[in-house]
């Protein structure tokens, strides 16, 4: 199995501050890296995922932006936060399709 | 827009009885069935990868089953325990690629002792 490390575990931030979350892997290298969501009353809603270094796509448009500056590095970021981006957020990775996702501990995020 | 339910939504359960509980997901163009466990202040935890019609898998009392042609899943519980409450999550994946999991909204479970 896996180590993924998140920080921070939780975080309130005022609307319009900037935000860096960062995930980092333990383990085989080239994992296949996500970010999920979790928003108030509603299921886990992927982000971003990246299958390289460099390598993002995004799966819906939204205030937010992923980077993979190194292997097992993957960090979520606004310049702007809204409101909406109040959640709670799940870095997780894989190595093959369709194989186990393994998951990271969250960071809790309150926009005030 | 893919759409993945799970019902129900709640559901409370006496110690010792069995359960089970329904996932839905569109059945073209169909690549993977995952089933977690997440337990409060826990990340989520794999309990199975499922990806042929028809698959059956088996991790002590829980159990799952899979038809992709009419597009479900049902998790089952044994003689449930209360360390079994938890959200349980089923998500679905297309493709073949490295594409992430469409997740349903959780069966909430409450174990009663």
């Amino acid at each position: 199995s896996q180590t993924i490390h998140q920080w921070p575990a939780t975080l309130v931030q005022p609307v319009g501050s900037p935000l860096s979350l960062e995930c980092t892997v333990e383990g085989t290298s080239n994992p296949n890296l996500y970010w999920y969501r979790q928003a108030a009353g509603r299921g886990l809603q992927l982000l971003f995922y990246s299958v390289g270094i460099g390598q993002i796509s995004s799966e819906v448009p939204q205030n937010l932006s992923a980077s993979r500056p190194q292997d097992r590095q993957f960090i979520l970021s606004s310049k702007k936060l809204l409101l909406s981006d109040s959640g709670f957020y799940l870095c997780a990775c894989s190595y093959r399709a369709p194989d186990t996702q393994y998951f990271g501990p969250g960071t809790r995020l309150t926009v005030l | 827009i893919l759409n993945v339910e799970q019902s129900p939504q709640s559901l409370h359960v006496q110690e010792g009885d069995s359960t089970n509980f329904t996932c839905s997901f569109p059945s073209s163009n169909f690549y993977a069935l995952h089933w977690y466990r997440w337990e409060t202040a826990k990340s989520p935890e794999a309990l199975f990868v499922m990806t042929l019609n028809g698959d059956e898998k088996k991790k002590g009392r829980i159990s799952a089953t899979l038809n992709t042609k009419e597009g479900y899943s049902y998790l089952y519980i044994k003689g449930s325990q209360p360390e079994d409450s938890a959200t349980y999550l089923c998500a679905f994946i297309t493709g073949g690629g490295a594409d992430g999991l469409t997740f349903g909204k959780g069966t909430h479970l409450i174990i009663q002792p």
